[in-house]
């Protein structure tokens, strides 16, 4: 089983739709992050969470540690949101490991 | 802004070529990660050190070695390169627990 796993593995949304990707882990951690990365493989990363919830924009992540899950929403999506993003967790019990999720390949069509 | 600079972003090499990828961060960061990203597997740890000649084993390190002589730069190493480690290498640093992860660019490396 992975450790971080992420749903669904590929999305395909109409221009203006509301977006969800999850994120579920096992380990315990100090921290998340949601990380963006465009087809030409650079990754910037969008939220770093460890309670709660963050809003940049049109973007949304939540953060329920009891429950070891996380949500990224995108509302109002955009054909320039396409891009795969990744969930990462911060491995609190090895030095801060940075495990990643295996990725959600999101396609917005205009 | 912080950066993590990976030195070379193109590289085709030879097998059996000893390789360098080279990753240097300007912010003092302590935690260095080498990833390696590969279609359908997403980004596995190869190595991680989390101080200046201080080295951890990730996930798949078999074939590969790790240099951190120096706090900002962290260097991965094929000691002999196969054509199995064709793939993308992704640089991350972090200043410690709490911290934003930063990446490098990545380095496209291709072994013919």
């Amino acid at each position: 089983k992975n450790e971080v796993e992420q749903s669904p593995q590929n999305l395909t949304a109409q221009e203006g739709e509301f977006i969800t990707i999850n994120c579920s882990y096992s380990v315990g951690i100090s921290a998340l992050h949601w990380l963006q990365q465009h087809p030409g493989g650079g990754i910037v990363s969008l939220f770093m969470l460890s309670s709660g919830k963050k809003k940049h924009g049109r973007l949304i992540a939540t953060i329920n540690i009891q429950e070891k899950h996380s949500s990224l929403h995108i509302t109002a999506s955009h054909p320039r949101d396409s891009a795969v993003y990744i969930c990462a967790v911060k491995d609190q019990t090895s030095y801060d490991k940075v495990i990643f999720g295996p990725g959600t390949s999101l396609s917005v069509i205009p | 802004d912080v950066k993590v600079t990976q030195s070379s972003r193109y590289l085709v090499k030879r097998t059996g070529e000893k390789v360098f990828l080279e990753c240097v961060q300007d912010m003092d960061h302590e935690n260095m990660f080498w990833y390696r990203q590969d279609p359908g597997l997403g980004l596995r740890l190869i190595y991680f050190s989390y101080d200046v000649k201080m080295k951890e084993k990730g996930d798949i390190p078999e074939g590969y070695s790790v240099s951190r002589e120096k706090k900002e730069r962290f260097s991965l190493i094929l000691e002999s390169a196969s054509t199995n480690q064709t793939s993308m290498y992704l640089c991350a640093s972090i200043r410690g627990p709490g911290n934003t992860i930063y990446f490098g660019e990545g380095s496209w490396l291709t072994v013919v």
